[in-house]
């Protein structure tokens, strides 16, 4: 059993459908990050979580620790939020555990 | 926020040589580099850590004589990968840490490497 969960590992929405996508992870974590990357490889920081939820523009992550679990939400999706969705645990030290990614994509 | 560049974001070259990939932390001292591979479909493998002025730390079935990871200043971090294989092709991406506070991860563009 991987230590970082995502699910779904690919999801499909019509453009404007909220979406979420969720990490359970089962290592105590000194923070969650959630990942976005592009068809091109690069990738963005989007949130970086110890507690309770963090908002920017349409996107909403949320972690409960005592459940180790963490949600992110897209509001109002767009094709242009296709992509790949990682989340990562830090663990003891500077070291982050991936999961595997979650595949977006957002038709129009 | 806090931005890191890498450069070159594409290399092609053949087996046998050795290329150089470079990190840079724009606007901010990264006392700690980390680089990553991601080969397709995978998730990103921690490849070695690298404190600024020490000698960096690898992950177990990183060869250490191949990838040769330099920290030498707190805003830039270099990888040699030598004597390039096809089996290197892959995606490095590095990512940068400062102070003493290791949640605080900014990760690199990417460097698309292909061994012919």
């Amino acid at each position: 059993k991987n230590e970082v969960e995502q699910s779904p590992q690919n999801l499909t929405a019509q453009e404007g459908e909220f979406i979420t996508i969720n990490c359970s992870y089962s290592v105590g974590i000194s923070a969650l990050h959630w990942l976005q990357q592009h068809p091109g490889g690069g990738i963005v920081s989007l949130f970086m979580l110890s507690s309770g939820k963090k908002k920017h523009g349409r996107l909403i992550a949320t972690i409960n620790i005592q459940e180790k679990h963490s949600s992110l939400h897209i509001t109002a999706s767009h094709p242009r939020d296709s992509a790949v969705y990682i989340c990562a645990v830090g663990t003891s030290g500077s070291r982050l555990t991936f999961g595997e990614g979650t595949q977006l994509t957002v038709n129009p | 926020g806090a931005v890191v560049s890498q450069h070159p974001s594409r290399v092609i070259c053949k087996s046998g040589t050795s290329v150089k990939i470079e990190c840079r932390s724009l606007d901010f001292q990264a006392t700690t580099m980390f680089w990553y591979r991601q080969f397709p479909k995978q998730s990103l493998m921690l490849m070695a850590t690298s404190n600024e002025g020490s000698k960096a730390t690898y992950e177990q079935g990183v060869e250490k004589d191949k990838f040769l990871i330099n920290h030498a200043s707190l805003t830039l971090s270099t990888l040699t990968v030598t004597s390039a294989h096809p089996e290197f092709s892959s995606f490095y991406i590095c990512c940068a840490s400062f102070g003493d506070s290791y949640n605080e991860q900014f990760f690199g563009p990417g460097t698309r490497l292909t061994v012919l």
